[in-house]
């Protein structure tokens, strides 16, 4: 089946401008995750969407970042005002489970951001 | 405070040898999940294996083979018989059995097989 779909592939944006990144999960899971992986920072979760409880937005680095997931499926991850150290590679992950603490995550290719 | 620990940063073998990754958690949940993943030079992270903290047996899956022990916080990863195609960054990963907690990550460890 289709697996986790991610657009734009690559995104460079000028400093200042507002980037919109867009995930599509496997088809049937609740549970969906945004990951940022930068160099020398390894990957970072930024946030957690699970069915319609109030999303976990512990990991995210600023209130420049945001994100929805509308309809239980499709997540938008919204950057405001870019600024360089905002350039990474940013992936979205999906699991199965309601109990989604042991399942497996299932990502997907990533969005390469590049902010000049 | 939840951990991952990958101390080798980059490893790199000659086709046919065996390798060990290694990877050391902290967590104080009783119960939690290890996990690795495969990053191979496409970027996209590939799922190789979950374990619960329950169950210390190692397991093994073709030419991998994980063994994981509690009384060290250690859950590595080894590849008998090293390929070209096993080339890519290895991450291990911990997540905890209570609340909506993400996966944590380890660094990663970059394994170059060389023929």
């Amino acid at each position: 089946g289709a697996g986790v779909s991610q657009s734009p592939s690559n995104k460079v944006t000028e400093k200042g401008k507002d980037v919109e990144l867009r995930c599509d999960p496997i088809s049937g899971h609740t549970a969906l995750y945004w990951y940022r992986q930068s160099l020398g920072q390894g990957l970072e979760f930024l946030i957690y969407f699970q069915g319609n409880s109030a999303p976990d937005k512990s990991g995210l680095p600023s209130d420049r970042f945001s994100a929805e997931r509308t309809g239980g499926s499709v997540s938008t991850l919204t950057i405001q005002r870019t600024q360089q150290e905002d350039s990474a590679v940013y992936l979205c992950a999906s699991s199965s489970s309601p109990g989604a603490q042991g399942r497996e995550q299932y990502f997907g290719p990533g969005t390469r951001l590049t902010v000049t | 405070a939840q951990k991952v620990t990958q101390a080798q940063t980059e490893i790199s073998v000659v086709e046919k040898e065996d390798v060990t990754l290694d990877c050391v958690y902290e967590t104080r949940d009783t119960t939690y999940y290890l996990f690795w993943y495969k990053q191979p030079p496409s970027g996209e992270l590939v799922f190789l294996i979950r374990r619960n903290s329950f169950d210390e047996q190692n397991e093994i899956s073709g030419r991998y083979s994980w063994n994981f022990q509690k009384s060290t916080s250690s859950f590595n990863f080894t590849i008998t018989a090293s390929q070209v195609v096993d080339s890519a960054v290895y991450f291990c990963a911990l997540r905890s059995n209570s609340g909506n907690t993400p996966l944590v990550f380890g660094k990663g460890t970059r394994l170059s097989v060389i023929a």
